[in-house]
């Protein structure tokens, strides 16, 4: 059982290149969420989805988008990259409040 | 907006003896879950304990268990007979029990663990 997946592990982008990071669960699960982790602040909530096509923003979702085609994927763009966005990125997921979130290994991200 | 505050940026233990992580958190909701995660250097988001709030029995797990009290908004972790392998950074976290907030969680800023010989 695969569980989250993330992919990449590792990516160095330039100023202004866009990219996406994908995510993909074998679980079922309808809630999907992405994070950002940066040091001295914890994880940090950027966009979440409680189902198929429904998205909404969470604390930080400036500077990325989100869609949610299918119950198993839910990719994160970064349309133009900026320093601002070096961070490490988890993605998670979820079937009922009382279970735990479910979470990727990361995904290291480095804007020069 | 819920909040969690975690005041001790690092601890540091010696092996076998008995550490305590601290953990606040603000909330005007009367029924939700608290969690503590750990973070290995291998980056894995571990889950080591949860509690729901409506529950007065304080969870535990093996060698880990929290001491929860609701009025105060507290949540400390309690590591019993600390290992090498607990070393990690511990992160408190909330989840709301309102729709749709599943996969929403609000993390305090981590507790970094050492343990020593």
């Amino acid at each position: 059982n695969a569980g989250v997946t993330q992919t990449p592990k590792f990516q160095v982008l330039k100023t202004g290149q866009s990219m996406t990071l994908q995510c993909a669960q074998d679980m079922n699960h309808e809630y999907m969420s992405w994070y950002r982790q940066d040091p001295g602040m914890g994880l940090r909530l950027i966009h979440y989805s409680v189902g198929a096509g429904i998205t909404d923003q969470g604390e930080v979702p400036n500077g990325y988008n989100v869609s949610r085609s299918t119950t198993e994927d839910f990719p994160l763009r970064l349309l133009s990259a900026a320093p601002s966005q070096t961070s490490v990125y988890f993605c998670a997921s979820s079937n009922i409040p009382n279970s735990p979130l479910h979470f990727g290994n990361g995904t290291r991200l480095t804007v020069t | 907006a819920q909040t969690v505050t975690q005041s001790q940026p690092e601890m540091s233990v010696q092996e076998a003896e008995t550490v305590t992580l601290s953990c606040t958190y603000d909330t005007s909701e009367s029924d939700y879950y608290l969690f503590w995660y750990k973070q290995p250097p291998s980056r894995q988001m571990i889950l080591v304990i949860r509690q729901e709030a409506y529950k007065q029995q304080n969870a535990t797990e093996n060698r880990f268990s929290v001491n929860f009290q609701k009025a105060a908004k507290s949540f400390s972790l309690k590591i019993s007979d600390s290992q090498l392998g607990d070393a990690a950074m511990y992160f408190c976290a909330y989840r709301s029990l309102l729709t749709g907030t599943a996969s929403k969680l609000t993390f305090g800023t981590g507790t970094r663990l050492q343990v020593t010989l």
